[in-house]
């Protein structure tokens, strides 16, 4: 069965600082991964996906994120994060090409400190 | 176009009733998914749709709980003899290629 482990709960960062928030699947085939953005109140948004080819995937917002196929991860980065990032970010895996039903992680809710 | 819409945005019922949640999906988009959001599991999967058929029903979590499609749009996730650990926010998601978009969700309260 698929998983998804992202071991942060909560990470605090300063504005202007960078970010990266973890993220490690297990999946028996080639995984089709996510990322994805929930707001106070509002529903998710995707972020970026990673289907195939270049391991480093950029995303809307200023985010990207790199596929490490030998650590099973899908790190999620961004260089410099603003007030306006603070929220609840969910990593995903599915098979498919993405038409199945997703497996999600915990999620990370990130704090932005002025 | 419009997005993903769900009704209502919030029900609150007694336990052991049965209640009716429903997803739009996006105009065109064939495939259909319900997840369940709460604070002790996260989000999980409950079902799929490719059209009207359901090929993925694995994570429907009892036979309380059902969903159909019609028409390959409306979907309605109905919750028989409603429990107090249903209490969460139901989400519905439509995709045409490999990108979900979600809707709002609906959070069901259970009393």
């Amino acid at each position: 069965a698929q998983s998804v482990t992202q071991p942060d709960i909560h990470i605090t960062v300063s504005e202007g600082a960078s970010l990266e928030l973890r993220c490690n699947y297990s999946y028996g085939a080639t995984p089709y991964l996510f990322w994805y953005v929930q707001s106070p109140g509002q529903g998710l948004q995707l972020l970026l996906k990673y289907f195939s080819g270049d391991t480093l995937v950029q995303g809307i917002k200023g985010f990207e994120a790199e596929f490490k196929r030998s650590q099973s991860s899908f790190n999620l980065r961004k260089p410099s994060v603003h007030w306006s990032d603070a929220a609840e970010y969910f990593c995903a895996v599915g098979s498919g090409g993405g038409a199945d039903g997703l497996t999600f992680g915990k999620g990370t809710h990130l704090i932005i400190q002025p | 176009g419009a997005g993903v819409s769900q009704s209502p945005s919030n029900k609150v019922t007694e336990k052991g009733k049965d209640v009716e949640l429903r997803c739009d999906p996006i105009s065109g988009h064939t495939a259909l998914y319900w997840y369940r959001q709460s604070l002790g599991q996260g989000l999980e999967f409950l079902i799929y749709f490719q059209g009207n058929s359901a090929p993925d029903k694995s994570g429907l979590p009892s036979d309380r709980f059902s969903a159909e499609r019609t028409g390959g749009s409306v979907s309605t996730l109905t919750i028989q003899r409603t429990q107090q650990e249903d209490s969460a926010v139901y989400l519905c998601a439509s995709s045409q290629y490999s990108e979900q978009f979600f809707g709002p969700g609906t959070r069901l309260t259970v009393l």
